[in-house]
Parts: structure tokens; C-alpha cells; sequence
């Protein structure tokens, strides 16, 4: 149990297009998501928290509008990157807290971005 | 900010040998976290240990943890080719919920 998806694995765009990435928990309810971004050989840098039916909270130095979450249900949460440019390639990973289990986050397998 | 910083960088070790990590925090913690991941890949976690706790153990893995010096280690026993991955630690800070802050992590190598 505790499976979380992300969709898609990666993705190639044209600077300036925006791109969702979806973060699922399979078999479990999440109470909060947490979206994480790292670059190669580089640690993992949470970027926002999201809850369900409320704002994200995001990391400073994140913009929220360059990166608009949105946590739709108990099992999905969205990432969008709006008007992506190259800077804005890396590694998105989400992770997701299941009701009831202390402070253990099940992360996505992670999507690669990566903008031309 | 990085809270964790982890020594060393990188490991080379042969099949069977153990490794060593190193995790060092800066602030108050409610629990520390080790993490894998294989390159390209999402993490797994391997192992919690509570602000209270001292030493715990998971299979080959062994974590120990001295709040007053801030720090924790992760032993991996008899070490596999299949252990080669980046280590991470991640702290829960105390009264913030789930957030984890984690650390710079060590790339393992384990050779045949």
C-alpha cells in the first residue's frame, strides 16, 4: 500500500507553454501533498504545501503564480508550471501524507522536466 | 534552507563491506528520516526515528540518533551492488507537522 503516482514521467516543452503534472495517491487518502523540485545530483527543495480544499502554502522564494497548485480531491494534487522557461527545467517530485501515519510522506516516482 | 548536511558527499565501498553516513541538523528536531534513491527516481523511505529514540534497526540498516550533538548516522550492513543510490536525511521539525527539511545527501557506491 501507499502508492503515489505522478503523471506524466517526463515531459518536453517550448518555452513558454505551461505544464501540469499530476500527483496521485493510489490507494490511500492524503491529507496534505508536498511538491518538491531538485536539480541533478542536488537534494530535493520543497517548493509548497498543499492541503485539500485549501490554498497551497508555498516555500519562499517560490513565486505562486509561476507555480499554481491545485489539490482537488483527497488523492490528487496539480503542479503547473505557467509560461515555463528553461531555468524552470528539473526534477518535480511529489510526495503525499496518508491519514493517520506519523509524519512518513510516499513520494511520486518523480516527472522530468525539461523546457526548450 | 537546507537544514540537514550530510558527510561524506560521496562513498565507494566493495560488495560486503558496510557504510557510514553522516547527518547533521541544525535545529530542534520531532523526528529525523533516512531516504533513498536510485538515480532519475522518486524516494523510498527506509527509516524513522523519533526525537526520543536513540538507535533503531530495519533489516541491514541501522540509524542512530544524538539529539544532543544534533546529528544521526545510517549503517548499512554487508553492503550489495544493489545499495548504490543517494542517502538522504530529512528532518521533522518540532510542532511543524509534516514538513521534512532534508539534507544534502551522500551518493553511494558499492562495487563488485
Amino acid at each position: 500500500g501507499a502508492v503515489v503516482s505522478q503523471h506524466p514521467s517526463w515531459v518536453i516543452c517550448k518555452s513558454g507553454t505551461s505544464v501540469k503534472i499530476e500527483c496521485r495517491s493510489l490507494d490511500f487518502q492524503a491529507t496534505t501533498m508536498f511538491w518538491y523540485r531538485q536539480f541533478p545530483k542536488q537534494s530535493l527543495m520543497l517548493m509548497a504545501t498543499s492541503n485539500e480544499g485549501s490554498k497551497a502554502t508555498y516555500e519562499q522564494g517560490v513565486e505562486k503564480d509561476k507555480f499554481l497548485i491545485n489539490h482537488a480531491s483527497l488523492t490528487l494534487s496539480t503542479l503547473t508550471v505557467t509560461s515555463a522557461h528553461p531555468e524552470d527545467s528539473s526534477f518535480y517530485i511529489c510526495s503525499a501524507v496518508r491519514r493517520n501515519s506519523y509524519n512518513e510522506q510516499f513520494f511520486g516516482p518523480g516527472t522530468r522536466l525539461t523546457v526548450l | 534552507s537546507q537544514q540537514g548536511e550530510e558527510d561524506p558527499q560521496a562513498l565507494s565501498i566493495q560488495e560486503g563491506e558496510n557504510a557510514t553516513m553522516n547527518c547533521s541538523y541544525k535545529t530542534s528536531i520531532n523526528n529525523l528520516q533516512w531516504y533513498r534513491q536510485n538515480s532519475g527516481r522518486g524516494l523510498v523511505h527506509l527509516i524513522l526515528i523519533r526525537s526520543n529514540e536513540r538507535e533503531k534497526h530495519s533489516g541491514r540498516l541501522r540509524v542512530t540518533l544524538d539529539t544532543s550533538k544534533k546529528s544521526s548516522s545510517l549503517l548499512i550492513t554487508a553492503s550489495r551492488a544493489a545499495d548504490t543510490a543517494s542517502y538522504f536525511c530529512a528532518t521533522g521539525p518540532v510542532g511543524g507537522g509534516n514538513k521534512l527539511t532534508f539534507g544534502t545527501g551522500t551518493q553511494l557506491k558499492v562495487e563488485l
